[in-house]
């Protein structure tokens, strides 16, 4: 089975420019998610989308941060204008029901200079 | 609000010691605990899940037991190997819908 997949692991930006991310979940998995890990911190849940529709953005500072699932598959989070605290891992997430079987990406690293 | 807290930040121990890594929560009513393995670079991977109605949770040398009156959870490392230098994360879900809340890791090295 293949895994989760995220591109580029690796971006560096300037403040003020947009940056996206984009993840492919595991085939038939529903849910998919995009958490923020700030270097020595536990991820944050950015969003949360079950098929192609929003469960939860409580925690997305949607003054910059947009993110959008299309036909229930494939995931783009992008982010504009960044900050400098914006520089974080930004993983991707996917389960086929809920809590159960879930399974990250590897991440996308950010710096922000 | 669920805020989870992990003890140590980190820890380094010999070859073949025996350890345990403490996670704490806030808010009892949780619907499942996870521990995960993060290797530098990587995403998580995830070690054990157990259900609220559920004490503890076993594979191989890991042993993860949860108390939801205490709001606590630990996960048991037996004849550590320094192959399971990595950071270790505690997750809360407080629902059926899987989201997630996470600890901030203890980072674990184990030295030949």
């Amino acid at each position: 089975e293949a895994g989760v997949a995220q591109s580029p692991r690796y971006k560096i930006i300037e403040k003020r420019q947009s940056v996206a991310f984009w993840c492919n979940p595991i085939s038939g998995h529903a849910t998919l998610y995009w958490y923020q890990q700030i270097l020595g911190q536990g991820p944050k849940l950015l969003i949360q989308f079950q098929n192609n529709g929003v469960v939860d953005d409580s925690q997305l500072p949607k003054d910059r941060f947009s993110a959008e699932r299309l036909k229930g598959v494939d995931s783009t989070l992008k982010i504009q204008p960044a900050k400098l605290e914006d520089s974080a891992v930004y993983l991707c997430a996917s389960s086929s029901t809920g809590a159960y079987g879930y399974t990250f990406g590897s991440g996308t690293r950010l710096t922000v200079v | 609000k669920q805020e989870v807290t992990q003890i140590p930040a980190a820890l380094s121990v010999p070859e073949g010691e025996n350890l345990v890594l403490n996670c704490s929560f806030t808010d009892s009513a949780i619907y499942n605990l996870q521990w995960f393995r993060q290797d530098p670079g990587k995403g998580l991977t995830s070690l054990l899940l157990i259900q609220s109605s559920q004490r503890e949770q076993t594979s191989g040398r890991l042993n993860a037991s949860l108390d939801k009156s205490s709001g606590r959870s630990t996960l048991y490392i037996a004849a550590s190997q320094p192959g399971d230098s990595a950071t270790y994360l505690c997750a809360v879900g407080g629902d059926q819908g899987g989201k997630l809340i996470f600890g901030q890791g203890t980072e674990l090295s184990v030295k030949p």
